[in-house]
């Protein structure tokens, strides 16, 4: 059974960068999207940005210019960096596993997710 | 594409049947996912490709739609699906994903 565990720093100061790791542990790294999401407090899901074990990677607009995700396809971890955070950035983040599928129309689903990381901004 | 899900929040009984709507701003050429999530709690998959239901979920829960429209339905709502409810789907450009602003099902 496919787990994710994910780690990283909880408490940073604004403009510091945010890094945070996923594994992937019982199930292949290819042939997935892996993915980052993030859930202000008391707030929606929002998507940050995913990566293929290749290294292709698709970010969300809004935070594109502060996001890099990473894969080590050695270790079977991803990671994603986000810069010159603000109390805005502050949040759980997830980790989670993509799959894109085609019928008469393309899916896209994410079926594993690691248990989150608060993340906190605060000066 | 913006995803539009109402109501917002709704309170019901246990054996209500519960239906979920998520609107696209314009039509996509994609399914939607939809996802449960309980306080303190990751998501959880229920359905994707609109109406297919992830292995283990109950069958009390379905989905269907396309386009435009895209429903979440709950026939006899139990204790343990209090939760709130999200609506995902695939933008192809850029690639991408959204969600919707959630539901939130409470207790009447």
């Amino acid at each position: 059974q496919v787990q994710l565990q994910q780690w990283g720093a909880g408490l940073l100061k604004p403009s510091e960068t945010l890094s945070l790791t996923c594994a992937v542990y019982g199930g292949s790294f290819s042939g997935y999207y892996w993915s980052w999401i993030r859930q202000p407090p008391g707030k929606g899901l929002e998507w940050i940005g995913e990566i293929n074990h290749s290294g292709s990677t698709n970010y969300n607009p809004s935070l594109k210019s502060r996001v890099t995700i990473s894969v080590d396809t050695s270790k079977n971890q991803f990671s994603l960096k986000l810069s010159s955070v603000t109390a805005a950035d502050t949040a759980v983040y997830y980790c989670a596993r993509g799959l894109l599928g085609l019928r008469a129309a393309y899916y896209y689903y994410m079926d594993v997710w690691g248990k989150g990381t608060t993340v906190t901004v605060s000066s | 594409i913006q995803l539009t899900q109402s109501p917002s929040s709704l309170s019901a009984s246990v054996g209500d049947r519960v239906t979920i709507t998520c609107r696209a701003s314009q039509g996509i050429s994609s399914y939607l996912a939809w996802y449960q999530q309980k306080p303190g709690k990751a998501p959880k998959l229920l359905i994707y490709a609109a109406s297919t239901l992830q292995s283990g979920v109950p069958s009390r829960f379905s989905g269907s739609g396309s386009g435009t429209d895209f429903t979440l339905t709950i026939s006899s709502l139990q204790p343990e699906d209090f939760a709130t409810y999200y609506c995902q789907q695939l933008n192809s450009y850029p690639r991408g994903l959204t969600f919707g602003g959630g539901t939130k099902v409470e207790i009447k």
